[in-house]
């Protein structure tokens, strides 16, 4: 199966300052990223669609100016959590379709980035 | 909007007990997809279904789909331990590849 890696897996972080997590897709090109949210013992919240060479649309209630995306090539999408705060700790995940047929993709998810912020 | 439930939302039995976890979602859909998670993993890709009546079985578990009802199954059979997770279902639109998942299930399999 497609192969879908996030770096860093784990990231511990001061108040205040930002972190960047990387979303590659290593072995197919992928137009479209998702990243999504998991806070402990709840679902996964879709925070935004990344498309290749555009701006991503963000979910309701989810801050663009505080979770910048970039999906600056077909294998590689970064969110960046500017400014992080307790409150942003969390497990984020990120998903990346493959074109398969006309109009849906069959979607792989990476591994995971846990942040905490202290 | 869609939304989708999973029910029941924890769930503890016994090994070698049966048992069925139930997924409902509001809108039409072309795929429905079933995902485990471990504690502190990422998600892993049981099954994905793709039209109405579909059934999918890998060891002791085994999906299906239903469309006129907005309904899919993920069936365990024979429970053993390994199978403690969450258990999720995941819907998606027919209008893009955005997923929507269900609340999870957790499963505990019990000696």
């Amino acid at each position: 199966g497609a192969v879908v890696s996030q770096h860093p897996s784990w990231v511990i972080c001061k108040s205040g300052t930002s972190v960047k997590i990387e979303c590659r897709s290593l072995d197919f090109q992928a137009t479209t990223m998702f990243w999504y949210r998991q806070f402990p013992k709840q679902s996964l919240m879709l925070m935004a669609t990344s498309n290749e060479g555009s701006k991503a649309t963000y979910e309701q209630g989810v801050e663009k100016d505080k979770f910048l995306i970039n999906h600056a090539s077909l294998t590689l999408s970064t969110l960046t959590v500017t400014s992080a705060h307790p409150e942003d700790s969390s497990f984020y995940i990120c998903s990346a379709a493959r074109l398969v047929e006309m109009y849906a993709g069959e979607l792989f998810f990476g591994e995971g980035s846990r942040l905490t912020v202290l | 909007e869609l939304k989708v439930e999973q029910n029941p939302l924890f769930l503890s039995m016994q090994e070698g007990k049966n048992y069925t976890i139930y997924c409902n979602y509001s809108t039409t859909s072309d795929r429905l997809y079933w995902y485990r998670q471990d504690p502190g993993k990422s998600l892993e890709s049981l099954f994905v279904l793709l039209s109405n009546g579909a059934v999918k079985q890998e060891g002791r578990l085994m999906a299906s789909l239903d469309t006129k009802a907005r309904l899919s199954t993920l069936h365990i059979t024979a429970a053993v331990h390994d199978l403690s997770a969450t258990y999720f279902c995941a819907v998606q639109e027919t209008s893009g590849s955005r997923l929507t998942f269900g609340e999870g299930t957790q499963l505990t399999v019990n000696p």
